[in-house]
């Protein structure tokens, strides 16, 4: 069985450029999180979606990201303008509704913005 | 405010040696706590998660604990190989509203040989 995949796995980009990371997660899993960790600090939680329907993005640091899951099936973070401070590794987990707290993460990408 | 802290930062160890990893949490109201491997540039993989009337579950070499009354968490990791240096994270689901984690920074822990 497939694993969780994030596409890109590293992305450098320049400031004011926009970039698309794209999650797919396990399939038959209606929960798919996005995270982040920014160099030295934790993980830190982005947002949830249950199918295609946004549970929760209060971990969304502000309105130059946006995250779509159209069909409920893969997931798209997108980032516009990119800043400096967007620069780190994300990551996206999904699990079965069920079994919401089984989650299981992909690889990450790793964002650089220079 | 939920947070979850672990200790220590950065550990070294031999080969064969055991160690014991530290997380403390202040997340409530409680759900599970749940250990987390991630070896460099892969994602984290679980290796065990405690509910609160759980207060130990291993996972072979690993055996976690769990105090929800001081609100203390440890990974054991028993006859160290190599292949455990990675860094551990400790993360701490609250039961109140969508089950959002908090994570710890992680501890780093490098075997040698």
């Amino acid at each position: 069985e497939a694993g969780v995949t994030q596409f890109p796995s590293h992305s450098v980009i320049e400031k004011g450029q926009t970039v698309t990371l794209r999650c797919d997660p396990i399939s038959g899993h209606d929960n798919l999180y996005w995270y982040r960790r920014v160099m030295g600090k934790e993980i830190k939680f982005l947002l949830h979606f249950v199918k295609e329907s946004k549970q929760d993005e209060s971990g969304m640091p502000n309105n130059r990201f946006l995250a779509e899951r159209t069909g409920g099936t893969y997931s798209t973070l997108k980032v516009q303008p990119a800043e400096l401070e967007d620069s780190g590794v994300y990551f996206c987990a999904s699990s079965q509704v069920l079994r919401r707290t089984e989650a299981f993460f992909g690889q990450g990408t790793r964002l650089t913005v220079v | 405010k939920n947070q979850v802290e672990q200790s220590p930062q950065s550990l070294i160890i031999l080969e064969g040696k055991n160690c014991t990893l530290q997380c403390n949490y202040t997340v409530s109201p409680f759900s599970n706590l749940r250990w987390y491997k991630q070896d460099t540039g892969r994602g984290p993989v679980s290796l065990t998660i405690m509910t609160f009337s759980e207060n130990t579950k291993s996972n072979g070499r690993y055996t976690a604990t769990l105090d929800a009354d001081t609100k203390q968490s440890s990974l054991h990791i028993t006859a160290s190989q190599l292949s455990d240096s990675a860094s551990y994270i400790c993360v701490v689901t609250s039961s109140g509203g969508s089950y959002i984690p908090t994570f710890g920074r992680g501890t780093s822990l490098i075997v040698h040989p």
